[in-house]
């Protein structure tokens, strides 16, 4: 998607792995999100970005650490990959709470 | 928390059909509800954005309606086409958006 882009886009892993998947956006936007999309769960987020060095949990964090240090980039790392954490990630940003999210194109993550 | 409907969970329509699609939630003090779109192995396109203060949005062949006292929202497409089949989800909230499972749309030729 234009202005969001995902790195990589696919990835397997070995269980007790680190991984660290990257989103980086040209639009400036304050906030920035993680999102897993699970069959029969859908998009739950994981962790949000209100501007630099501001971060906070979402409803499925365990597990899961981020960090931006610049404004166009949101890291998710998977500090010690596990099974359940297979899913495809999004990452999402906005300007504002009144803003609409756009999001971008996913990494499908298989840890094995 | 927010719990987020959406039913039917598959719907097949032919060509041509108006047709809507229906969401619920739970908690009413929504901020906004976003409508998106998603194609297989694809991300996810924003459809239509509904602040809180407003009761509808349209674009193009789609209206989204917005009722927060009975905790409902749909998606009306008008004149149905095969490039429209994909699932469709909803999404309430600012920033924890909290999202249904979504609709699969297939519009048969």
């Amino acid at each position: 998607d234009a202005g969001i882009t995902q790195s990589p886009r696919h990835k397997v892993t070995e269980t007790g792995t680190p991984v660290t998947l990257r989103c980086h956006q040209t639009e400036n936007h304050r906030y920035m999100y993680w999102y897993r999309q699970d069959p029969g769960h859908g998009l739950r987020l994981i962790h949000y970005s209100y501007g630099v060095k501001d971060t906070d949990k979402g409803e499925v964090s365990d597990g899961y650490s981020v960090s931006r240090s610049k404004t166009e980039d949101f890291l998710l790392t998977l500090e010690s990959a596990t099974s359940s954490q297979t899913s495809v990630y999004f990452c999402a940003i906005s300007e504002n709470d009144y803003d609409g999210y756009t999001f971008g194109s996913g990494t499908r993550l298989t840890v094995v | 928390k927010q719990e987020v409907t959406q039913i039917p969970a598959a719907l097949s329509v032919p060509e041509g059909e108006n047709l809507v699609l229906n969401c619920s939630f739970t908690d009413s003090a929504i901020y906004n509800l976003q409508w998106f779109r998603q194609d297989p192995g694809k991300g996810l396109t924003s459809l239509l954005l509904i602040q809180s203060s407003q009761r509808e949005q349209t674009s193009g062949r789609l209206n989204a309606s917005l009722d927060k006292s009975s905790g409902r929202s749909t998606l009306y497409i008008a004149a149905s086409q095969p490039g429209d089949s994909a699932t469709y989800l909803c999404a309430v909230g600012a920033n924890n958006l909290f999202f249904g499972t979504g609709t699969r749309l297939t519009v048969i030729p």
